[in-house]
C-alpha cells in the first residue's frame, strides 16, 4: 500500500533460525501495527506502536516474538527460533490516532522449512 | 475488549445478485467502523468507513450504515460483479481516549460468478 514497504516480500527459512522483517514507512504517521494472516485465516493481532506511548504487545503469541520501533519510523519484528507454526503473512500498518483508515503494506510472507 | 463478528462464508453469487455481509461489533466508547477488502494476490485496502453513528459509508456501489443502537455495520451491494470477488473485514477502531487499536472480524471470502 502506498506510504508503507515491508521487506523483505518473501522469506524462506529453516526452523529454529531467527528472522527479523522490517516495515519502512514512507509517510509520517504516529500509529504503526503488525498483524500475522495465516493461510484461510484472518488477521491476527500482533503489536501496536502510538507515539511515545509504551507499545501495546499484547498479541504477540509467545516469547520468542519481539518488536521495536526506532524513532518512531522504521520498525522490525524479529521471530527467535522459528516454528513451522510461524509460516504466515506478516502486514505491517500505519495510521493515526483519530477516526482515520490505517494503510497496509503488501507484506512479508514467511515460510518455515 | 472490543470484538467483531461478522458473517461466516464463503459467500457464492451470480453476478448482479444483492450482497449483505452482517457485522456486529462489542465496543466501550466511540468506534470509528471500516470495511477493509483484500482482492486477490493484493494487499488491505480501504473500502468505507463511518466514524459515528448513523453515518453511512460508500464506495464503488458499496454501502454500509454505523447503527449503534444494534452494534451493526453490515456491508450490502445492489448488484455485485465478478470483479469484486475478494475477502471483506469489517473492522473497528478503538475511539475516545484508547490508543486507536484495530480489531478485526474473521472476513468474509465472496465469489461473484458470471
Amino acid at each position: 500500500g502506498a506510504g508503507v514497504s515491508q521487506s523483505p516480500s518473501n522469506k524462506v527459512t529453516e526452523k529454529g533460525k531467527d528472522v527479523e522483517l522490517r516495515c519502512d514507512p514512507i509517510s509520517g504517521h504516529t500509529a504503526l501495527y503488525w498483524y500475522r494472516q495465516s493461510l484461510g485465516q484472518g488477521l491476527e493481532f500482533l503489536i501496536y506502536f502510538q507515539g511515545n506511548s509504551a507499545p501495546d504487545k499484547s498479541g504477540l503469541p509467545s516469547d520468542r516474538f519481539s518488536a521495536e520501533r526506532t524513532g518512531g519510523s522504521v520498525s522490525t519484528l524479529t521471530i527467535q527460533r522459528t516454528q513451522q507454526e510461524d509460516s504466515a503473512v506478516y502486514l505491517c500498518a500505519l495510521g493515526d490516532r483519530g477516526p482515520t483508515e490505517a494503510f497496509f503494506g503488501q507484506g512479508t510472507r514467511l515460510t518455515v522449512v | 475488549g472490543n470484538s467483531v463478528t461478522q458473517m461466516e462464508g464463503p459467500v457464492t453469487l451470480s453476478e448482479e445478485a444483492f450482497l449483505t455481509i452482517n457485522c456486529t461489533y462489542t465496543a466501550t466508547g466511540y468506534p470509528s467502523l471500516f470495511w477493509y477488502v483484500q482482492y486477490p494476490g493484493e494487499g488491505l485496502q480501504l473500502l468505507l468507513k463511518a466514524t459515528k453513528a448513523d453515518d453511512k459509508g460508500s464506495n464503488k456501489g458499496f454501502e454500509a450504515t454505523y447503527r449503534k443502537e444494534t452494534t451493526s455495520f453490515h456491508l450490502e451491494k445492489g448488484s455485485v460483479q465478478v470483479s469484486d470477488s475478494a475477502v471483506y473485514f469489517c473492522t473497528l477502531k478503538a475511539g475516545g481516549t484508547s490508543y486507536g487499536k484495530l480489531t478485526f472480524g474473521q472476513g468474509t471470502i465472496l465469489t461473484v460468478h458470471p
